[in-house]
């Protein structure tokens, strides 16, 4: 049972380009988890997905970031007109959803580099 | 706010010695985790205790909660040099949506 897949491991950007993280939860988890984290330090929460739905946004910025988990295929995190700043790690993690929401433990994935010039 | 403070933000100790670590929060629980990452990589679950326990151990781990105190802590005992890593609390509230919110993280160090 392979584990959370996230791709690109690492995204070089210039400044003003489109970024596009992707994740491909566990087999048969519903809810996905974004979060970025900058070096040395905790994760951000930015936005918690079910499949076709967004449940909460909270943590992610209203402008240029927006993230989707179609019935189909795997969630993504895309952000436009990228600025030096978005340089960060981006992490992924699912759960199944099964279990009583917020009571499972998160499956992570290896993570996205983005590096913006 | 719902967010975890952990302290202290760095320790290090020598190999044998117990390192504890704490989290602390503002606003109920639904339970808490403790996650570990090791440099570079994705977080790995170590353990969860829900707002109803209040002890828990899983092997060299022992996780105390004090929801009067709102706080946890993380005790690795017989440290060794592999379990250098970050160690993250991680929070779900009563209220709003069930939101996974990671504390700010100690950096373990152990030294051979």
């Amino acid at each position: 049972n392979a584990g959370v897949m996230q791709n690109p491991r690492h995204l070089v950007r210039r400044r003003g380009q489109e970024a596009r993280l992707r994740c491909s939860p566990m087999k048969g988890h519903s809810h996905v988890y974004w979060y970025r984290q900058l070096p040395e330090e905790g994760l951000k929460f930015m936005v918690y997905l079910q499949k076709e739905n967004i449940i909460d946004e909270s943590g992610m910025p209203k402008e240029r970031f927006s993230a989707e988990f179609p019935k189909e295929g795997p969630s993504i995190l895309r952000i436009q007109q990228v600025v030096r700043g978005d340089s960060a790690a981006y992490f992924c993690a699912s759960s199944p959803g099964t279990s009583g929401q917020g009571t499972g433990e998160l499956f992570f994935g290896e993570g996205s580099r983005l590096t913006v010039l | 706010s719902q967010q975890g403070e952990e302290d202290p933000q760095a320790l290090s100790i020598q190999e044998g010695e117990n390192a504890t670590m704490n989290c602390s929060y503002k606003t109920s629980i639904n339970n808490l985790q403790w996650y570990r990452q090791n440099s570079g990589r994705g977080l790995v679950h170590l353990i969860l205790i829900r707002s109803n326990e209040r002890e828990k151990h899983s092997g060299r781990l022992r996780v105390t909660l004090d929801t009067s105190k709102k706080s946890s802590s993380l005790l690795i005992t017989a440290s060794r040099a592999a379990d250098t890593a970050s160690y993250f609390c991680a929070l779900t509230f009563t209220s709003g949506t069930y939101k996974y919110i990671f504390g700010t993280g100690t950096r373990l160090k152990v030294l051979a």
